[in-house]
């Protein structure tokens, strides 16, 4: 079993529409997570921050389940420039080595 | 204000070739860390510093790469007798603190190395 899995997609939804990504992870050890965003050919930056008590920014948030290992995205009134690839990122242990999982592609079409 | 900046943005080398990629953090920023992105899949964790110290190498593939930084600041990523499954857009991050786990990376544009 891969340490980070995500369902590839890709997601296509209407301008508007609430969509939602989850992601596991195995290790059950690990202590932060995040959602970085990917445009094509770009770098990744980051989205978010996961905390254990589920955060909001705007139109998207953030929920971690620590007992099914699973994070989730949701992101309302999803717009146009939302179309990018989402990464969830697990670190390990408080270490430095961060496994990201392979990214959830999202198309917004108009 | 200056990001992460890396170089060359993109190397062609031959099978067997040495090449070297540059990558300049945010000033400043004591954690650097070097990935490797295959295409269509998330980036691989190769290696990690503070400041000078190489504290993670676990991700480095083989002994065919070598990462240093050697000033703690710019970072260099060396693949020896390169092959053609080191084709990848490898990427540099760094991030403020020393206690990364829990930092913001910010990310160079990336260097796209294929090799023939």
């Amino acid at each position: 079993r891969k340490e980070v899995e995500q369902d590839p997609g890709p997601f296509n939804v209407p301008e508007g529409a609430t969509v939602a990504f989850n992601c596991t992870y195995s290790n059950s050890a690990s202590q932060s997570f995040f959602w970085y965003r990917q445009d094509c050919r770009k770098e990744p930056k980051l989205l978010m921050s996961v905390y254990s008590s589920g955060n909001e920014d705007g139109r998207f948030t953030a929920q971690l389940n620590r007992a099914s290992q699973y994070i989730s995205l949701l992101i309302r009134d999803s717009k146009l420039s939302d179309s990018a690839t989402y990464l969830c990122v697990v670190n390990k242990d408080y270490g430095q080595n961060f496994v990201f999982g392979p990214g959830t592609r999202l198309s917004v079409l108009p | 204000g200056a990001g992460v900046s890396q170089s060359p943005r993109y190397k062609v080398a031959k099978r067997g070739q040495d090449v070297a990629l540059r990558c300049d953090p945010i000033s400043g920023h004591v954690s650097l860390f070097w990935y490797q992105q295959a295409l269509g899949q998330g980036p691989e964790f190769l290696t990690y510093f503070q400041n000078e110290a190489q504290l993670d190498k676990s991700g480095l593939p083989s002994d065919r790469f070598f990462a240093e930084r050697p000033e703690g600041s710019v970072s260099t990523l060396k693949i020896q007798r390169t092959q053609q499954e080191d084709s990848a857009v490898y990427l540099c991050a760094s991030s403020l603190m020393a206690e990364a786990s829990t930092d913001t990376q910010y990310f160079g544009p990336g260097t796209r190395l294929t090799v023939l």
